[in-house]
């Protein structure tokens, strides 16, 4: 069965850090995994999508990495604003219909 | 307008009372989805669809039933709400060429 867990559960950091935000997962046989970003009281919104065959995927000052083998996945936010603060999500395929979501990483950004 | 649109935003509701929860979409994506967000326990799948004459039950489905009325719509009903089932409901679709998902901006419901 596959879990996804993201650490740390909470983040706070100056403006202008660089800072990563990590995922694994249990199953490395995925196609793809997704970034999201949840502000409070609302919906998900869709980052980045990596797929199997990529390493990287790059928005702005985010990028997202895979490492399949590792079961891993990193989100690396380049010189953080307190507009970034958010509850960060990473999701991942189970089967063909439904994806299986972590509990998210909740980061403040300090101005 | 947005691409996936819920309604109510917000609900309390009795004990015991049914409710239905709607949720709209423009993506034209065939298929929707209703999940649960409880702290502490990520988001749950609850329902799903893939077109109008195929649903199926998601992971926690029980005390719940849905209908798909047509491709762009996508109602979750409780038949009698419990206070367990205070939670934050989210819409989505997908498309499944590219597999991204696009979520409604959630129903945030309390059974009291």
């Amino acid at each position: 069965k596959q879990e996804v867990t993201q650490i740390p559960a909470a983040l706070s950091v100056p403006e202008g850090e660089n800072l990563v935000l990590n995922c694994s997962f249990t199953d490395s046989a995925i196609y793809n995994l997704q970034w999201f970003r949840q502000d409070p009281g609302k919906g998900l919104t869709s980052l980045l999508l990596i797929q199997s065959s990529q390493r990287e995927q790059t928005s702005g000052r985010l990028n997202a990495s895979l490492d399949k083998s590792s079961g891993r996945s990193t989100l690396y936010i380049a010189a953080s604003q307190p507009g970034d603060s958010a509850t960060y999500l990473c999701a991942v395929p189970s089967g063909t219909y439904k994806y299986i979501f972590g509990t998210g990483t909740r980061l403040k950004v300090l101005a | 307008d947005a691409d996936v649109t819920q309604t109510p935003r917000n609900r309390i509701t009795k004990t015991g009372k049914r409710i239905m929860l709607e949720c709209s979409q423009t993506k034209g994506h065939d298929r929707m989805y209703w999940y649960r967000q409880d702290p502490g326990l990520g988001l749950r799948l609850i329902y799903y669809s893939f077109d109008v004459k195929d649903i199926n039950k998601g992971e926690i489905s029980d005390g719940y039933s849905v209908s798909r009325q047509a491709q762009a719509k996508f109602s979750l009903s409780l038949e009698s709400a419990i206070p367990n089932q205070t939670a934050l409901y989210f819409c989505a679709t997908s498309d499944p060429g590219s597999y991204g998902y696009t979520f409604g901006s959630g129903t945030r419901l309390t059974v009291v």
